[in-house]
């Protein structure tokens, strides 16, 4: 069982609604990546912390995306102004240490916007 | 810029069977590959692992990978399924330790009882 929890499970939105999903990565784990998985098994890498800082990002994150990962609370990905292309399967991973040798996923926030 | 190819979508083989799932990467150095299973309304979690060393790399349940450089190709293999198996199976490509992944899109395995 993945101790990454991700919540909700299901979110619905209109579009230009904001959607916000919200992960707590594994005890111990600094590192935390956000992938976007769509219907298609598409994966697209959204960003990556390490500990409070952002070490990669794409540049639709930088859009309508905004994600943070504060210190004692939970990590979050926020999508300002939701799109129906934003319909997917949002996956949290967090990671021991800032190589990717092991990720551990959460089970993921399904998206869809109507 | 690196890719992964899985060319079968889906595959079916009845329980007991071996089996072999596909994987092609492309990418100029040396990779670093994983392979992942999603079970259904589960997160992803890690089969197995290739950084370097012995191209024949062993995973959890009984599952094996061969790194092949001339081929550009991860198979995975396993001698004989569970339908407890059935799953979808992603191939996964690393540049380097730390960057981001390249999933292929996946084989969903279907274990007939």
């Amino acid at each position: 069982n993945s101790k990454v929890i991700q919540t909700p499970r299901y979110l619905v939105k209109g579009q230009g609604q904001k959607a916000k999903m919200r992960c707590i990565p594994e005890k111990g784990h600094p590192v935390v990546f956000w992938y976007q998985q769509n219907k298609n098994n598409e994966f697209k890498f959204l960003i990556n912390f390490q500990n409070q800082e952002v070490l990669q990002q794409i540049d639709m994150t930088e859009k309508r995306f905004s994600a943070e990962c504060p210190s004692n609370s939970p990590c979050s990905l926020e999508i300002q102004s939701s799109e129906a292309g934003d319909s997917a399967l949002y996956l949290c991973a967090s990671s021991p240490q800032a190589s990717n040798e092991r990720l551990f996923f959460g089970h993921g926030t399904k998206l869809s916007v109507l | 810029a690196q890719s992964v190819t899985q060319p079968d979508a889906r595959v079916t083989v009845s329980e007991g069977a071996s089996l072999q799932l596909r994987c092609k990467y492309s990418y100029s150095g040396t990779p670093y590959l994983f392979w992942y299973v999603q079970y259904p309304r589960q997160g992803l979690q890690l089969l197995l692992k290739y950084y370097s060393g012995d191209p024949v790399v062993q995973g959890v349940n009984g599952f094996e990978a061969e790194f092949s450089k001339s081929n550009s190709s991860f198979h995975l293999r396993k001698a004989s399924v569970h339908w407890s198996d059935s799953a979808v199976y992603f191939c996964v490509l690393s540049a380097s330790m730390g960057y981001k992944l390249t999933f292929g899109t996946g084989t969903s395995l279907l274990v007939d009882p």
